[in-house]
C-alpha cells in the first residue's frame, strides 16, 4: 500500500502544452510538498502545503500552480511548458512542517517530466 | 547559494569495511539534519536523523556525527554491504522545509 503516490511516473510532453502531475498520501501528514531534481541532481523545494494553505513558495515561475482540494492531495499543473521544465519532480508529505522534523519526508517515487 | 554541500560525487568501499560520507552546512539556523538514501527510479527514503542539539546518533550500522563549530556532519556506515549502494543526500531542516546537498553515490564492491 503506497504510502505517497505520483501519477504519471514518465511524461513525454511538447514544448508550450499544459500537463499536470497527481500526488495522494495516506499517511494522513498535514503537510505536502513539491521538490524538483534538476539536471545537476540537487533537490530543491517548490512548495509547501500545510492543512491545504500555501506555506512555502520559492521563487518558482507562476507557470507552476499548485493545487490542495483536501490534506491528502496536492497537484502540480504546469502551463507553458518549457524545454527547462525537464526535469524529476517529488512529491513528499510529513507531519508538521515547523521545527523538529527530525523523523523527515516520505517521499513519492518521482515523475521524469521531459519536455521536446 | 548553496546551503548544505557534499563534496565527494562518488565513493567506493569494500563491502564489509566503513563507509563515510560528508557533508558540510553554512546556515547556523537549520535544528535537524538528516541523511536519505536514495535508488534508481524511487524517491529519497529517510535514513537517519541528529538534532542540532546532539553530536551523534545511532541507529544499527548507521552512525551519524555532527560537529556544529564545523558546521560539518557525516554517516557513517559500518560493516557496508552492497545493498548499502545507493545515492546518499544529505539534508537540514528549518524554516518549514529541508535543504538537500547534491548527493553523493557510494558504490560497495563485493
Amino acid at each position: 500500500d503506497t504510502a505517497v503516490s505520483q501519477t504519471p511516473k514518465y511524461l513525454v510532453t511538447q514544448m508550450g502544452n499544459d500537463k499536470s502531475i497527481k500526488c495522494e498520501q495516506n499517511l494522513g501528514h498535514d503537510t505536502m510538498y513539491w521538490y524538483k531534481q534538476d539536471s545537476k541532481k540537487f533537490l530543491k523545494i517548490m512548495f509547501s502545503y500545510n492543512n491545504k494553505e500555501l506555506i512555502i513558495n520559492e521563487t518558482v515561475p507562476n507557470r507552476f500552480s499548485p493545487k490542495s482540494p483536501d490534506k491528502a492531495h496536492l497537484n502540480l499543473h504546469i502551463n507553458s511548458l518549457e524545454l527547462g521544465d525537464s526535469a524529476v519532480y517529488f512529491c513528499a508529505s510529513s507531519q508538521g512542517f515547523l521545527r523538529g522534523i527530525g523523523y523527515g519526508y516520505t517521499f513519492g517515487s518521482g515523475t521524469r517530466l521531459t519536455v521536446v | 547559494d548553496q546551503q548544505v554541500k557534499q563534496n565527494s560525487p562518488s565513493l567506493s568501499v569494500q563491502e564489509g569495511r566503513i563507509s563515510i560520507l560528508n557533508c558540510d552546512y553554512t546556515n547556523s539556523m537549520f535544528d535537524y539534519f538528516l541523511w536519505y538514501k536514495k535508488y534508481p527510479a524511487e524517491g529519497p527514503t529517510f535514513l537517519i536523523s541528529i538534532s542540532s542539539i546532539k553530536d551523534k546518533n545511532e541507529d544499527g550500522r548507521f552512525t551519524v556525527f555532527l560537529n556544529k563549530s564545523a558546521k560539518h556532519l557525516s554517516l557513517h556506515i559500518v560493516p557496508s554491504q552492497p545493498g548499502d549502494s545507493a545515492v546518499y543526500f544529505c539534508a537540514a531542516s528549518g524554516l518549514g522545509k529541508l535543504v538537500f546537498g547534491a548527493g553523493t553515490i557510494l558504490r560497495v564492491k563485493s
